[in-house]
């Protein structure tokens, strides 16, 4: 099983919503990642879990807030969001995190902010 | 600055043909590269991942090169398929846990 799995493939949230996007995979990687992805742009990084732990931070608002219950399942949970967080989420992740690692992505998932 | 550019921006073959897209980076100190295909709305799927000591990769109908002195790489394409229309993406793997991302080439083949 080579597969990163991403729930659900398409969220529309207002502005005072609260809700979360779920991200597993089952081939024992200890780093899992979250990247946003606009259009027509690369993926950036966005919080980094190695062994459970929160690693990286690259200075993301406070409405976004990364949980890892697991070695198994990363969360991204959002609150209060802006219409400019419209994009692509992407979660990958690696055996290790050491950036000589292969990513493994799931198939992201389109959030639109209204 | 680490820098990774990818050229063409766009390209547009016919299906069958080959073609090569290149990637220059300035990224120091240097891991690893990566080539990613990306289609349109979903993640990047890799392709390749060389490392200094590898000047050459493939991966199917995908061949990857590096010149680590000149710090280029290119992505060659054979006889290619409807399904190969996507963004290649070139990623260069930096100090800790870098990776820098060029803006990718999107690449349309037509019957």
């Amino acid at each position: 099983d080579t597969e990163v799995t991403q729930t659900p493939k398409h969220l529309v949230m207002g502005m005072t919503n609260k809700k979360s996007l779920k991200c597993e995979q089952h081939m024992g990687h200890r780093a899992m990642y979250w990247y946003k992805q606009k259009a027509k742009k690369p993926p950036e990084l966005m919080f980094v879990y190695s062994y459970e732990k929160l690693s990286i931070n690259e200075s993301v608002p406070s409405r976004f807030s990364p949980e890892c219950p697991n070695s198994s399942l990363l969360n991204l949970h959002l609150h209060a969001l802006q219409p400019e967080d419209s994009a692509l989420y992407l979660c990958a992740s690696s055996q290790d995190f050491l950036v000589t690692g292969e990513l493994f992505f799931g198939e992201g998932s389109r959030l639109t902010v209204l | 600055k680490n820098q990774v550019e990818q050229s063409p921006q766009s390209l547009i073959i016919l299906e069958g043909k080959n073609c090569t897209l290149q990637c220059n980076y300035t990224v120091s100190p240097f891991s690893n590269l990566r080539w990613y295909k990306q289609d349109t709305g979903r993640g990047p799927v890799s392709l390749t991942i060389m490392t200094f000591s590898e000047n050459t990769k493939s991966n199917g109908r995908y061949t990857a090169t590096l010149d680590a002195d000149t710090k280029q790489s290119s992505l060659h394409i054979t006889a290619s398929q409807l399904s190969d229309s996507a963004s290649y993406i070139c990623v260069v793997g930096g100090s800790n846990y870098q990776l820098i991302w060029g803006a990718g080439t999107k690449l349309i083949i037509k019957p």
